[in-house]
């Protein structure tokens, strides 16, 4: 998986509680993305970043946060999970987000997250 | 808003014949567009990137079109095999309707190929 680790790879809490996630990449890649994927909606961005302490929001990014305090590790944090943040969630790395032969993403195992 | 379809129906087909799988989109202007393949329980791997005035594009026993007229892309697997079975996902990369640039992922399509 392209020097991409994610942890926890499976987590089951509770509605309410706080939820950090974790992506450690050893490839030196720019770019990092927190993706969230649900059967019918295929990969959702949440959330970017294009270089330490630098981030955007994605498509569906309410209700989480991320911080980036080095290259290699991205955070997702929901602050308060509720049970619709039930999902697989991918992290990913990339060169580049221009229209070069570099934009290709890679990305991590995935972290199945269950919200009671 | 932007939209990408993809045939959310399994595509079942024999060993040996030539898979195509179909990526539709509207709202959209991509710069490129990207395939990527994903094994149940794994993250989705790249397979090939198309620029918008790139009519096809080849690798080995994959070929993927982008008609940007008709905003269609077509990925085809030929002489396909038992492991191809996938999802293959479709993505389209550039700048957003909100100003960001970012690649924006279809649904996928399942191809189940049959020994």
């Amino acid at each position: 998986d392209a020097g991409i680790t994610q942890s926890p790879r499976h987590k089951v809490t509770e509605t309410g509680t706080p939820v950090t996630l974790r992506c450690h990449q050893t490839e030196n890649h720019r770019y990092m993305y927190w993706y969230r994927q649900d059967p019918g909606h295929g990969l959702r961005l949440i959330h970017y970043s294009y270089g330490v302490k630098d981030t955007d929001k994605g498509e569906v990014s309410d209700g989480y946060s991320v911080s980036r305090s080095k290259t290699e590790d991205f955070l997702l944090t929901l602050e308060s999970a509720t049970s619709s943040q039930t999902s697989v969630y991918f992290c990913a790395i990339s060169e580049s987000l221009a229209s070069g032969d570099n934009n290709e993403q890679f990305f991590g195992p995935g972290t199945r997250l269950t919200v009671l | 808003s932007q939209k990408i379809e993809q045939n959310s129906e399994a595509l079942n087909i024999q060993e040996g014949k030539t898979a195509t799988l179909t990526c539709n989109y509207t709202n959209y202007s991509p710069a490129y567009l990207q395939w990527y393949r994903q094994d149940p329980g794994r993250g989705p791997v790249f397979l090939l990137l198309i620029r918008e005035n790139e009519k096809e594009k080849r690798k080995e026993r994959l070929k993927v079109t982008f008609d940007t007229t008709l905003k269609q892309s077509l990925f085809h697997i030929t002489a396909s095999q038992p492991a191809d079975s996938a999802t293959y996902l479709c993505a389209l990369g550039g700048v957003m309707d909100t100003g960001r640039r970012a690649l924006t992922f279809g649904s996928g399509t399942r191809l189940q190929v049959q020994p």
